[in-house]
């Protein structure tokens, strides 16, 4: 069983909807969750990092962590075409060089 | 600098030939990661570095990785003797460490292709 499980996708909406992404991890020992983005032929860049259980929320986007549930989520609003990309959540057991487990990634499309 | 550098951006190799990547990190970051992203999507963490001192190298294929952060130089991921199955995008990232929050900035890769 891997660490993090995350629904490759391909998800694909029409501009505007509400995206829902979302991954389960086994660790209850994870402490920090992040939400990457990649574009194709890209590095990873960092969207959205969270600590706690809750909520973050950040322009259009918003985080969620239920450490209860072993559950993590990230929804886009109003979503654009240039959302359009790969979505990687990631979480590590401690801050500094502890290694980051990253899910498998969902591709998202935003069609036009 | 601003950006995590890589070099090269490309690499081919023969299988059994050797394979070294290159990684700046962001002037004043104290960690760098490497990591191996194979088909597309599957990342793998390789290594950490706190300075050049190794923080964790769990995700090391001891065999034939190895990897230095030395002083006044960028850091390196060496394959000795690559095998097809080396063949991924090798992504470096660097972070400052902060009590309650980080960011790892992520180079753009090396694409390495092992014939």
């Amino acid at each position: 069983q891997k660490e993090v499980e995350q629904d490759p996708g391909p998800l694909s909406v029409p501009e505007g909807a509400i995206v829902s992404l979302n991954c389960t991890y086994s660790n209850s020992a994870f402490q920090y969750f992040m939400w990457y983005r990649q574009y194709s032929r890209k590095g990873p860049e960092l969207l959205m990092y969270t600590y706690s259980s809750g909520n973050k929320e950040d322009g259009r986007f918003t985080a969620q962590v239920d450490k209860s549930s072993k559950y993590i989520s990230l929804f886009i609003r109003d979503s654009q075409p240039s959302d359009s990309a790969t979505y990687l959540c990631a979480m590590k057991l401690g801050v500094g060089g502890f290694k980051t487990i990253f899910g498998a990634g969902t591709r998202l499309f935003v069609k036009a | 600098g601003e950006e995590v550098a890589q070099t090269p951006k490309h690499l081919v190799r023969g299988e059994g030939q050797k394979a070294k990547l290159y990684c700046a990190p962001i002037k004043g970051h104290s960690y760098v990661f490497w990591y191996q992203q194979v088909l597309k999507n599957e990342f793998k963490f390789l290594i950490s570095f706190q300075n050049e001192n190794v923080f964790d190298e769990t995700g090391m294929p001891k065999e034939r990785f190895s990897a230095k952060c030395l002083p006044n130089s960028p850091c390196s991921l060496e394959i000795q003797a690559t095998k097809l199955e080396d063949s991924a995008v090798y992504f470096c990232a660097s972070s400052q460490r902060e009590p309650t929050q980080e960011t790892q900035y992520f180079g753009p890769g090396t694409r390495l292709l092992v014939l």
